[in-house]
């Protein structure tokens, strides 16, 4: 098993770029999550997904999109890239929701910098 | 985020014990937990606890955890290089979003 795979590792946009972060897992997982780390901020969650085919917004949407087409792949959109976006994302998954005996699996994150 | 704090640095020697501190604000959180990043990598859980616990031990790692506070505290033992990361703590209150605070980053010195 990979686990969760994210690509690109790294990326420079330039601002108003639009880009696709993709996140896929083959532990037939349940739940997915985008979080964006930033220094001295933790982890704030963008967006989530209980299921294919449900989304739904977490602490800091704006400026992102999101689809859950497959059980497999969550692809975060970048539209119209700013430099507020800069940032290390991370998805996750996990099978029933972040809890002791489910917890998340991350993947080694994508580092995105908008200049 | 705002619902949990951590101090940002800790620095230990080889050898001795860490304790790592995090106040969180829910009183309905459910589940606690502590997740370890290592340079280059995701997070990875490292322990948990249920609210209803006050101590949890894991081999080197003992949870201390005061409701009363709201106070989490992690310890680790016979701290070695291979400690050094971060460590978040974070909790839910079983909505399926977990909340995490800023880090702690923990440098184990010769």
């Amino acid at each position: 098993n990979a686990g969760v795979t994210q690509t690109p590792k790294f990326r420079i946009l330039k601002i108003g770029q639009s880009m696709t972060l993709q996140c896929a897992q083959d532990m037939n997982h349940n739940y997915m999550y985008w979080y964006r780390q930033d220094p001295g901020m933790g982890l704030k969650l963008i967006y989530y997904s209980v299921g294919a085919g449900i989304t739904d917004k977490g602490e800091v949407p704006n400026g992102y999109n999101v689809s859950r087409s497959t059980t497999e792949d969550f692809p975060l959109r970048l539209e119209l890239a700013a430099p507020s976006q800069t940032s290390v994302y991370f998805c996750a998954s996990s099978y029933s929701g972040g809890t002791y005996n489910s917890p998340l699996h991350f993947g080694n994150g994508t580092r995105l910098t908008v200049t | 985020g705002e619902d949990v704090e951590q101090s940002l640095f800790l620095s230990v020697r080889e050898g001795d014990s860490s304790v790592i501190n995090c106040t969180y604000t829910d009183s309905s959180s459910t589940y606690l937990y502590w997740y370890k990043q290592e340079p280059g990598a995701g997070l990875q859980l490292l322990t948990y606890i249920f609210s209803n616990m006050d101590m949890k031990q894991d081999q080197r790692l003992t949870v201390l955890l005061n409701k009363k506070d709201k106070h989490l505290s992690l310890r680790i033992a016979d701290t070695q290089t291979g400690d050094s990361a971060i460590y978040f703590c974070a909790e839910t209150t079983n909505d399926y979003k977990l909340s995490f605070g800023a880090g702690t980053t923990v440098t184990v010195r010769a």
